[in-house]
């Protein structure tokens, strides 16, 4: 199984552009979260998704954010208009069912200027 | 709400032991251990169920007190392998898995 996968590795993009990051989770699991991680916050949960649902996205910042599971095998987690307090390194993570290991992408850095 | 991790960070020489503490303050029903190292995604050490069981593995082993909602994990005889940042996740229902803000283990040599 190649994990879980997401694009792009790497964004850097002005501020006010819009940013969509895409994650392929893990064939067969059912849960799905994005986190973002900083230095001040650790990681924090934005989302997550159960059999393609949101479940609570309470941790999404503002209006701004939003994020997308049209599908088993494919998420996306939208920030328009971007601002340079959304630079942080955005992680995906699936599992197969609660309280079950959860498998994180290798992450999106994302640098908006 | 995410749980509360101590300390922040640890510096140790070779071979030595640390324990790192994880609390929350809703009843949880599972805790996770993860390692983090540098410019990469954090990696499944273990899980632990209500019921109290001590897991580990290796010189790696973390309890889990269900009452006073609290985990450990214990490094026994530190390697420079186990340098990284560790988080603690916690499952206190719906299925929301929630992680601490890290602890960031140092092993010199």
């Amino acid at each position: 199984d190649a994990g879980v996968i997401q694009s792009p590795r790497h964004e850097v993009t002005e501020m006010g552009q819009e940013v969509t990051l895409r994650c392929k989770p893990i064939s067969g699991h059912n849960s799905l979260f994005w986190y973002r991680q900083t230095m001040m916050r650790g990681l924090e949960l934005l989302i997550y998704f159960n059999n393609n649902v949101p479940i609570d996205d309470s941790g999404m910042p503002e209006d701004r954010f939003s994020a997308k599971m049209p599908n088993a095998s494919f998420s996306t987690l939208k920030i328009q208009p971007s601002e340079p307090r959304d630079s942080a390194v955005y992680f995906c993570a699936s599992r197969r069912q609660m309280n079950t290991e959860a498998f994180f992408g290798q992450g999106t850095r994302l640098t908006v200027v | 709400q995410q749980p509360v991790q101590s300390p922040q960070a640890v510096i140790l020489r070779e071979g030595e032991d640390a324990v790192i503490n994880c609390s929350s303050s809703k009843a949880l029903y599972s805790v996770h251990w993860y390692r983090q190292k540098h410019g990469e995604a954090p990696v499944f050490l273990m899980i632990l169920l209500k019921g109290g069981e001590q897991k580990g593995h290796d010189k790696i082993s973390a309890s889990f007190n269900e009452k006073k909602q609290q985990s450990s994990l214990y490094l026994t005889a530190s390697q420079l392998s186990y340098s990284g940042t560790y988080f603690c996740g916690t499952e206190g229902g719906a299925q929301k898995l929630v992680f601490g803000q890290g602890t960031r283990l140092t092993i010199n040599p």
